[in-house]
C-alpha cells in the first residue's frame, strides 16, 4: 500500500530557531498534501493544504508566515516552523492523497518541542 | 462547513466483548467518510473508508462501519475486540472530491479491560 515517510519524528529546538520537517511519498505521486497539528489528547486540525509547484493554502487563524510550507515535487513536501516558540510545541503529522486512488495516506508525525 | 461529532471521548469495555463507537457528520453536499485508529506517539492508519456503493464497509482486523445518510452517522462496531484494540479512534469526513484535507472528530478512546 501507499507509504508516507516523515522526518524527523521527534526534534528539540531552541526557541527562536527555526525547524524544518520533510514529508514523502515513498510509491506514489501525491500531487496534494496536507499538514495536520495535534495538541496533547485532541484531534488533529488542518493546517495547510499543499500543491506540488504551487502555493499552499492555509486555513483560517494558521499563519503562514510562521509555518512555510514548500511543495517542491510530486513526492516532498516541507514544513518549516519559523521561530520557533513553546507555544508551537505539537505533534505534527503530514497526510498524502495519492493521484488515482481516493485516499488520504498519514506520516509517523513529528514530536515538536521548543525549549 | 462540514464538521463530525464523536460523542464519547472514552470509551471502557471488556476483551472479547462487541463495541461501537459512535460518529455523526453535518454536510450540506455529499461527504466520503473515514475511520482512522492511532496508537500513542504515531500516526493515523486507516481502518475503513465510505465512498459509495455498499453502506456497510469492512477492514480486514474486524471492525465495520455502516453509513446511515437519514441519521447522518457512521458508526464503528466489532463484535470481540481485543486488548490490542486498545487505541484513539478518529472519524474524519471529506468533502470536495478529494482536493480538501480531512474534518476530523475529537477522537474515541477505546479502553479493553482484561
Amino acid at each position: 500500500g501507499a507509504v508516507v515517510s516523515q522526518h524527523p519524528s521527534r526534534v528539540i529546538c531552541k526557541s527562536g530557531t527555526s525547524v524544518k520537517i520533510e514529508c514523502r511519498s515513498l510509491d506514489f505521486q501525491a500531487t496534494t498534501m496536507f499538514w495536520y497539528r495535534q495538541f496533547p489528547k485532541q484531534s488533529l486540525m488542518l493546517m495547510a493544504t499543499s500543491n506540488e509547484g504551487s502555493k499552499a493554502t492555509y486555513e483560517q487563524g494558521v499563519e503562514k508566515d510562521k509555518f512555510l510550507i514548500n511543495h517542491a515535487s510530486l513526492t516532498l513536501s516541507t514544513l518549516t516552523v519559523t521561530s520557533a516558540h513553546p507555544e508551537d510545541s505539537s505533534f505534527y503529522i503530514c497526510s498524502a492523497r495519492e493521484v488515482l486512488d481516493y485516499g488520504y495516506t498519514f506520516g509517523s508525525g513529528t514530536r515538536l518541542t521548543v525549549v | 462547513a462540514q464538521s463530525v461529532t464523536q460523542l464519547d471521548s472514552q470509551v471502557p469495555v471488556f476483551e472479547e466483548a462487541p463495541v461501537e463507537l459512535r460518529c455523526n457528520y453535518s454536510s450540506s453536499v455529499s461527504v466520503y467518510l473515514f475511520w482512522y485508529v492511532q496508537y500513542p506517539n504515531q500516526g493515523l492508519q486507516l481502518l475503513l473508508k465510505y465512498l459509495s456503493g455498499s453502506t456497510l464497509v469492512e477492514s480486514i482486523n474486524g471492525f465495520e462501519a455502516e453509513f446511515n445518510k437519514s441519521q447522518t452517522s457512521f458508526h464503528l462496531r466489532k463484535p470481540s475486540v481485543h486488548i490490542s484494540d486498545t487505541a484513539e479512534y478518529f472519524c474524519a469526513v471529506s468533502v470536495g472530491g478529494g482536493a480538501d484535507g480531512l474534518t476530523f472528530g475529537k477522537g474515541t478512546h477505546l479502553i479493553i479491560q482484561p
